[in-house]
C-alpha cells in the first residue's frame, strides 16, 4: 500500500515557541492530506483538510491562525503549532489521499508532541 | 454524540483465545466501513473495508462483519497473538464527501 511518513516522530518544547510537522507521501502524489489529533483514549478529531496549491479548510473550533497547515507540494504538507500550549500536547496524525474523494486515506505513522 | 460507538471500550484475552469487537453507526447515508489496527504510538493501518453490500470481509485471523440494515459491525479475532494487542478502530465513510466518522477504539490486550 502507499505509505505516507511524518517527522519528526516526537518533540518535546518549550510553552510559547513553535513546532512544525511534516507529512510526506513517499511513493504517491497526494492532492489532498488530512490533519487529526488524538488525545489518550479518544477518536481521531480531524482539525484540517489540506488541498495542493489552495488555503486549508479547518474544522470548527480549529483556530486556523494557531495552527498552520501549508500544502505547497503534492508529497509534503506541514502543519505548524504557533505559540505552543501544554493543552496541545497530542498525537497529531496526517492522511493523505492520491486523488479528491478516493476511498482509501493512507495514515502516517503520527507525531507526539509534549509542551512544557 | 459520536456517530460511532465501539465496544466493549477495552477488554483483556489470553493467547490463542478469540473475541470480538463490535461497532454500531449513525453515518447516513453509508458508503463504507473500515476497521484499522492502531498500535500505541503509532498511525491506523486498515485491516478490512466493507461496502453496502458485503456481510464478511477477512484478513488472515481477522474477519469483519456488516449489518448494514441495523447498522451494526464487528471484528473477530481468531486465535489471538501477543501481536495483536493494540486499539482496533471503527471509522464509517459518509456516501458523497471524505468525511471519516471515527470510533474511540476498543483497546485489546493479549496476555500470554
Amino acid at each position: 500500500g502507499a505509505v505516507v511518513s511524518q517527522h519528526p516522530s516526537w518533540v518535546i518544547c518549550k510553552s510559547g515557541t513553535s513546532v512544525k510537522i511534516e507529512c510526506r507521501s513517499l511513493d504517491f502524489q497526494a492532492t489532498t492530506m488530512f490533519w487529526y489529533r488524538q488525545f489518550p483514549k479518544q477518536s481521531l478529531m480531524l482539525m484540517a483538510t489540506s488541498n495542493e496549491g489552495s488555503k486549508a479548510t479547518y474544522e470548527q473550533g480549529v483556530e486556523k491562525d494557531k495552527f498552520l497547515i501549508n500544502h505547497a507540494s503534492l508529497t509534503l504538507s506541514t502543519l505548524t503549532v504557533t505559540s505552543a500550549h501544554p493543552e496541545d500536547s497530542s498525537f497529531y496524525i496526517c492522511s493523505a489521499v492520491s486523488v479528491p474523494m478516493e476511498e482509501t486515506q493512507y495514515f502516517g505513522p503520527g507525531t507526539r508532541l509534549l509542551v512544557l | 454524540k459520536n456517530q460511532v460507538e465501539q465496544s466493549p471500550q477495552s477488554l483483556i484475552i489470553l493467547e490463542g483465545k478469540n473475541c470480538t469487537l463490535q461497532c454500531n453507526y449513525t453515518v447516513s447515508p453509508f458508503s463504507n466501513l473500515r476497521w484499522y489496527k492502531q498500535d500505541t504510538g503509532r498511525g491506523p493501518v486498515s485491516l478490512t473495508i466493507m461496502t453496502f453490500s458485503e456481510n464478511t470481509k477477512s484478513n488472515g485471523r481477522y474477519t469483519a462483519t456488516l449489518d448494514a440494515d441495523t447498522k451494526q459491525s464487528s471484528l473477530h479475532i481468531t486465535a489471538s497473538q501477543l501481536s495483536d494487542s493494540a486499539s482496533y478502530i471503527c471509522v464509517v465513510r459518509a456516501y458523497g464527501n471524505n468525511r471519516l466518522a471515527f470510533g474511540k477504539g476498543n483497546q485489546v490486550v493479549v496476555i500470554p
